[in-house]
C-alpha cells in the first residue's frame, strides 16, 4: 500500500459525459501528479500539483482540468469524453525534498461506451 | 520530445535465473528511476539513481545509472515467481525545474514466467 488513495476504482460511462476522479496523496506530500496510462501511449504525464498551485503541464487536453484544495487531495475532471479518453488514471504524490520519488495510488480505469 | 527505450521489450524467467533490463535515451537524464507495475496495480518505485555511474541496490535488485547519464540499467538476482510484472524506466524531462517532478516513463519491459 502506498499511501496514496484514489476513487473510484472503476468507472463506466458514455461518450459526452463529464466524470471526477479523486485522488489523497499520502501524509505529508504537498505535490500530486496525474497521469494516464493506455496500452498504446502508455503512461503519460498529464498535470502536477504542489500545495494548491499548478506546478507542471503535460500532454493534458484541454477538456481535461484539476485542481489541489486546501486539505491536499486532488481532483481530475474529465468534460466531453470521448472512446479514445478510456484508460488508466494514476495520481502520484511525493516528498517534499525528493520530487521524482513518486509513490502511485492504485488508478482508476475509466471506460467510455 | 525525450523518449525513453526500454529492452528487451518481453522476456521470460524461470525461477532463480538472474535478469537484465536496460533503458537507453538519445538524451541526458539526471534522475533514473526504475519501477514495477503489477496487473491492475499502480506503479511500485524500487530504485532512484542520481548520480552517473552510481549503483544501488535494493534486495535482489541492482540498478546502474550509466556514465553517459544516457542509460541505465536493472538487474534481477535469482529471480523468484513475484517478479514477474513490467518494469519501466522513468526520468524527468529536461526542461524540468525547481518542485516539478514529472516523469517520463519508457514503454516498459514485460517479465513472464517460462510455462
Amino acid at each position: 500500500d502506498s499511501g496514496v488513495t484514489q476513487t473510484p476504482k472503476h468507472l463506466i460511462t458514455a461518450t459526452g459525459q463529464r466524470v471526477t476522479l479523486r485522488c489523497s496523496p499520502r501524509s505529508g506530500d504537498l505535490s500530486v501528479y496525474w497521469y494516464q496510462q493506455s496500452l498504446d501511449q502508455g503512461l503519460q504525464f498529464l498535470i502536477q500539483y504542489y500545495n494548491g498551485e499548478e506546478r507542471a503541464k503535460g500532454n493534458i487536453l484541454e477538456r481535461f482540468s484539476a485542481q489541489q484544495f486546501p486539505d491536499l487531495h486532488s481532483e481530475l475532471n474529465l468534460s466531453s469524453l470521448e472512446l479514445g479518453d478510456s484508460a488508466l488514471y494514476f495520481c502520484a504524490s511525493s516528498p517534499r525534498d525528493r520530487a521524482h520519488e513518486q509513490y502511485f495510488g492504485p488508478g482508476t480505469r475509466l471506460t467510455v461506451t | 520530445g525525450q523518449q525513453l527505450n526500454q529492452s528487451p521489450q518481453s522476456m521470460f524467467i524461470q525461477e532463480g535465473e538472474d535478469v537484465s533490463m536496460n533503458c537507453t535515451s538519445s538524451s541526458i537524464f539526471n534522475t533514473w528511476l526504475w519501477y514495477k507495475q503489477d496487473p491492475g496495480e499502480g506503479p511500485v518505485l524500487l530504485i532512484a539513481l542520481y548520480k552517473a555511474g552510481e549503483l544501488t541496490s535494493n534486495g535482489r535488485l541492482t540498478a546502474q545509472f550509466g556514465t553517459t547519464r544516457k542509460d541505465s540499467f536493472l538487474n534481477i538476482s535469482a529471480s523468484i515467481p513475484s517478479d514477474v510484472g513490467i518494469y519501466f524506466c522513468a526520468g524527468p524531462p529536461k526542461n524540468y525545474g525547481g518542485s516539478q517532478g514529472n516523469l517520463i516513463f519508457g514503454k516498459g519491459t514485460k517479465l513472464s514466467v517460462k510455462p
